[in-house]
């Protein structure tokens, strides 16, 4: 069982459109965390959100938490080429009170034409 | 040098061959994991290291063998693999383990022949 759903799993678009992508469970975490991994790289972290309903942007990028604390999502305004990459979300949750896992889901593959 | 590093960036092996993966971190760090990364999978945690201690093995076959000398450097031993160990092999690390914001390396891309 996917704990973590991203859609869509793979995107195309051209430079300047602007899209969203999705990361739902039907479980609550603690915290949700969005990476981007570029080909034959590691990923690098963009923003973590923590409280329901939470908002916040990254230049282009908005991510928001939604209030159940069970989903997010991430807009990019006026893609650019430099979007492109494999967007993984990662939700935090408590095994204990003091010991915290992070679960990855598949990623959204953008690629962003010029 | 900056962030978290890893050797070799690629590998191939053989599934009698014995190799190591090497991960560094250069950040004050306390906490040290492997992840593997396969196409059309989830990233796998594997093993987490929290104060050089072993904290969690996520059920890896014996074939993987971590050791962890210190906070800074983490390894990773393979013997006997098979061709579905073929992956992207991520260290990571963070300021402490849990709930803290994680650093990856650029990844060992691992082919077993």
């Amino acid at each position: 069982t996917q704990l973590l759903e991203q859609s869509p799993q793979f995107l195309s678009i051209q430079e300047g459109e602007n899209l969203t992508v999705y990361c739902n469970s039907s479980s609550v975490f603690s915290s949700l965390q969005w990476y981007r991994q570029e080909p034959g790289e590691g990923p690098v972290l963009l923003v973590t959100v923590v409280t329901g309903g939470e908002v916040k942007k990254l230049k282009r990028l908005t991510f928001q938490f939604g209030d159940a604390r069970k989903d997010s999502s991430l807009h990019i305004t006026a893609a650019q080429p430099g979007d492109t990459g494999l967007y993984l979300c990662a939700g935090e949750k408590a095994k204990s009170s003091s010991n915290y896992k992070l679960t990855f889901g598949k990623g959204t593959l953008l690629t962003v034409n010029p | 040098e900056t962030g978290v590093t890893q050797t070799p960036r690629h590998l191939v092996m053989g599934m009698t061959n014995k190799k190591s993966l090497k991960c560094e971190q250069h950040l004050g760090h306390n906490a040290m994991y492997w992840y593997k990364q396969s196409a059309k999978k989830p990233l796998e945690l594997m093993f987490v290291y929290n104060f050089k201690e072993q904290t969690e093995n996520n059920s890896v076959p014996s074939r993987f063998s971590p050791e962890c000398p210190n906070s800074s450097h983490l390894f990773l031993h393979l013997h006997t693999l098979q061709p579905e160990d073929s992956a992207l092999y991520l260290c990571a690390s963070s300021l402490r383990g849990g709930a803290y914001e994680q650093y990856f390396g650029p990844g060992t891309r691992l082919t077993v022949t």
